[in-house]
């Protein structure tokens, strides 16, 4: 079935540093891929998506880059700020067997920045 | 355009007890699909309701069950709860026709089993 790896947690950077969250997926046909963020408390937001290969979504200085060769999907911020400090999700929308949309989460990335 | 809402913020139960959760999709969207998440996991599919059926299912007991209206707004039911059943529950719409696949999510249902 399908599958979604992210790099585990917690990642604490300072600000103004670079940010790379790692996400592979494992997934039959031509899944769409997302990244969610959850601030404490919270529900979920979409942070970005892509739908094809080779796509870049794109939000608030974040970027992922569908990468069908790697099945990568990896979160990138050249910047971050104490408010970007979150949880994030990496997901895939893909088709189950019985030809309805299933998404599949990863675990979870926790971002801390500090000052 | 109001988003997904979800009803109660919070809620706490003691074990054996029954529990509604109530979700509101969407403008525009017929599919509500319900999430569990434990603390520190990332969210879990228990099922799918489109045209006030369900129409898939994650691996969750029977306990767990649901309804949807004509309006689209959805019912996550739990019956005879455990401790386990401590969670953020999730509730996410979308709309099945349209060339999208993006689900949006309310804020949750926090339940706490004692």
């Amino acid at each position: 079935g399908d599958s979604v790896t992210q790099m585990e947690g917690p990642v604490t950077l300072s600000e103004e540093a670079f940010l790379t969250i790692n996400c592979t997926y494992t997934a039959t046909g031509y899944p769409s891929l997302f990244w969610y963020v959850q601030y404490p408390g919270e529900g979920l937001q979409l942070l970005l998506k892509a739908t094809k290969a080779d796509d870049k979504g794109s939000n608030k200085g974040f970027e992922a880059t569908y990468r069908k060769e790697t099945t990568s999907f990896h979160l990138e911020k050249g910047s971050v700020q104490v408010s970007d400090s979150a949880v994030y999700f990496c997901a895939l929308t893909g088709m189950n067997s019985g030809g309805y949309q299933k998404v599949t989460f990863g675990t979870g990335t926790k971002l801390q920045v500090i000052p | 355009d109001a988003g997904v809402t979800q009803s109660p913020t919070h809620l706490i139960k003691t074990r054996g007890q029954q529990v509604t959760l109530r979700c509101s999709p969407k403008s525009g969207h017929d599919t509500v699909s319900w999430y569990q998440q434990a603390l520190g996991q990332g969210p879990q599919f228990i099922f799918q309701y489109y045209e006030e059926e369900e129409r898939q299912r994650g691996n969750f007991p029977d306990r767990f069950s649901g309804h949807q209206y004509p309006n689209y707004s959805s019912e996550l039911n739990v019956n005879a709860l455990l401790l386990g059943d401590s969670a953020l529950y999730l509730c996410a719409s979308s709309a099945t026709f349209g060339g999208t696949d993006t689900q949006y999510f309310g804020p949750g249902t926090r339940l706490t089993v004692l």
